[in-house]
Parts: C-alpha cells; structure tokens; sequence
C-alpha cells in the first residue's frame, strides 16, 4: 500500500484561479511534511515544508496540515502558466534512524491554462 | 543555493551489463540519496548514505548497490542491468530533517 497518497493525479486550472492539492498519510510515524516541485526535464526542487498544525503561508503558497487525519494540502492562489508542473507530497518520521529519509508520493500534474 | 550535479545525464546499456552512475554535491550536507522515477510510482529511494562509508537501504533496493566514496560523492552500481531498470535516476543531498537539494538527473535505458 502507498503510504503517501496524492488526489488528485492530475489538474487543469485557469490563470489566475485557485488549484487545490491534496494529500493523505496511512503511518502515523510520519509527522514531517513536504511539498515539492518539478519543472518538465529537470530534478525536484523543495517548495515549502509544514510540521505543524494549520496553515502556513509562502506568497501565493499555503499549505495546511491536519495531524490527526494525516491530512496535508496545498492551494496555490492566481496560478500562473509557470507554476504548470508536477507536485510531490512527501513525509518523514520524526524518531529512529530512518527519519532522515523522505517517502514520496506519486504526484500531482498541474496545468494552468492561459 | 545547493549543487548536485550527476554524470551520464544519459546511458545506454545492454541486459547484464555494468553501469555506474555517479553523483557529487559541494555543499557538505551529511546526507545523499538516490531515487529512481518512474510514471505512475513518483519518486521511490533506492539507498542513501548519512557520511563517508555508510549505506541505508532504501525501499527498493533490489538489483542496486550503492557506495559513498567521501562526503562529496555517491555512487550507484547496477551490476547486471535488467530491462526493469530503465528509469529516470535522481541523486539528492542534504542535512538531515532539512530541504533536498536534487541533481538535475540521468536517463538510463536498458536495452
């Protein structure tokens, strides 16, 4: 089973609107959150981290974290054609050896269509 | 910001031959990892290091070894490449509980 689930697979929004993504843990071992981003031909590249319950806000990025659920989300506001790529949950643990260790899921593909 | 850089940015082998696949990161992060990407499976960590010497496995490690030479370098072994195994390989580096910083990537096809 997929330890980090993503929903949805894939999303079409118009510039300037609002995309919503999600994510869903099943271990409760895992506590750290991560959102990254990957432009088409290149590597991943971190977008914000959230360790704590609620929202956090980076410019037209909020993320929101629900520990009880397991329950993170990220809403990016007035997209814009640039932010068109693909976007990772991953998560950590927060105790033993592995926790250096990120477990990612499969990923969301946004377009933002102008 | 962080450098990773990783070399072939492309390859390609025969079933049961050799490849190694390298990775240096000037930044002296404790940590490098290396991951594979394939579509419908994201990002999935093959193994990864935390110093000079030191090897985790990771989650799919199967047909894979790994050896951290120093600080700076990692490398991925697959002894007897198998068609299963073309993918996209990212190698990443960073300190832990912190931001990975990820190479730029090598496309590995196996014929």
């Amino acid at each position: 089973q997929q330890k980090v689930q993503q929903s949805p697979e894939s999303l079409s929004v118009p510039e300037g609107g609002m995309a919503s993504l999600n994510c869903t843990s099943s271990d409760r071992n895992f506590q750290y959150f991560w959102w990254y981003r990957q432009h088409s031909g290149e590597g991943p590249k971190a977008l914000m981290s959230i360790f704590s319950d609620g929202d956090k806000k980076e410019g037209r990025f909020t993320a929101h974290l629900n520990k009880a659920s397991l329950h993170v989300s990220l809403h990016i506001r007035d997209s814009q054609p640039s932010d068109s790529a693909l976007y990772f949950c991953a998560a950590s643990g927060t105790s033993g050896g592995s926790n250096a260790k990120l477990t990612f899921g499969k990923g969301t593909k946004l377009s933002v269509k102008s | 910001e962080a450098a990773v850089t990783q070399s072939p940015r492309n390859k390609v082998t025969v079933t049961g031959g050799n490849v190694t696949l390298s990775c240096r990161q000037t930044n002296s992060h404790n940590y490098m990892y290396w991951y594979r990407q394939d579509t419908g499976h994201g990002l999935r960590l093959i193994h990864y290091s935390y110093g000079a010497g030191n090897l985790q496995i990771g989650d799919v490690p199967d047909g894979y070894k790994a050896t951290r030479t120093t600080q700076e370098d990692f490398f991925l072994l697959l002894e007897l490449a198998s068609p299963s195994q073309t993918s996209l390989y990212f190698c990443a580096s960073s300190d832990a509980y912190a931001e990975q910083f990820f190479g730029p990537g090598t496309r590995l096809t196996v014929l």
